[in-house]
């Protein structure tokens, strides 16, 4: 079946950097949507892509929809310790369900 | 306005018992999507349903059963609880099915002893 990965698996970072995130399939899909999923909760949708090279932001996130619509990428400007957490990709191609990724678990150091 | 709500919240179950998780979707979503979550992996997909039909269904044994009622909310139940069902179960609400997005409640943490 569809599978995807997401790299990396664990990251470390301090307050204020950067963090960059992807996702990988070796399938086509037409949507793909990032979670993010903290201790006892349920995910929480971050940002929504449509479209084949699609850019969108979603305040200090930005994600992008590859352009073969095989992978996506997310981004987080300026990390704060509250992006502590796990992030998901999740895929759809038309069918009924979206195929989640491991995980991408990320903590940030004060 | 209220998001997914799921109850209960927490439940502990006896090998071979049954379980009833409920789900109530966001007002005007009418489809609900159900997902098991193992410690330390992604969701994974359970069932699917839209305007009360089955629309799809995941690598689920046939202990896993759903339905989905007039007003949209859903019932999912297991039945013969294995000690490997000890999870966190999910349900999404969308306003149709094909892509759109999904919005997940609280979940329900089984434990199965």
């Amino acid at each position: 079946g569809q599978q995807l990965n997401q790299s990396p698996q664990s990251m470390f970072i301090q307050e204020g950097e950067d963090v960059s995130m992807n996702c990988t399939s070796s399938s086509i899909f037409n949507t793909w949507l990032w979670y993010k999923q903290e201790p006892g909760e349920g995910p929480v949708l971050l940002i929504a892509l449509y479209k084949a090279g699609e850019l969108t932001s979603n305040g200090r996130l930005t994600a992008q929809f590859g352009i073969t619509r095989k992978d996506s990428f997310l981004n987080i400007s300026a990390s704060i310790p509250s992006d502590v957490g796990i992030y998901f990709c999740a895929g759809d191609n038309y069918g009924q369900n979206f195929v989640f990724g491991p995980g991408t678990r990320l903590s940030v150091l004060p | 306005d209220a998001g997914v709500t799921q109850s209960p919240t927490h439940l502990i179950k006896t090998r071979g018992q049954q379980v009833t998780l409920r789900c109530s979707p966001i007002s005007g979503h009418k489809s609900v999507s159900w997902y098991q979550q193992v410690l330390g992996q992604g969701p994974q997909f359970i069932f699917q349903y839209y305007e009360k039909e089955e629309r799809g269904r995941g690598n689920f044994p046939d202990r896993f059963s759903a339905r989905q009622f007039p007003n949209y909310s859903s019932e999912l139940n297991v039945n013969a609880l294995l000690l490997g069902d000890s999870a966190l179960y999910l349900c999404a609400s969308s306003v149709m099915t094909g892509g759109t997005e999904a919005f997940f409640g609280q979940g329900t943490r089984l434990t199965v002893v």
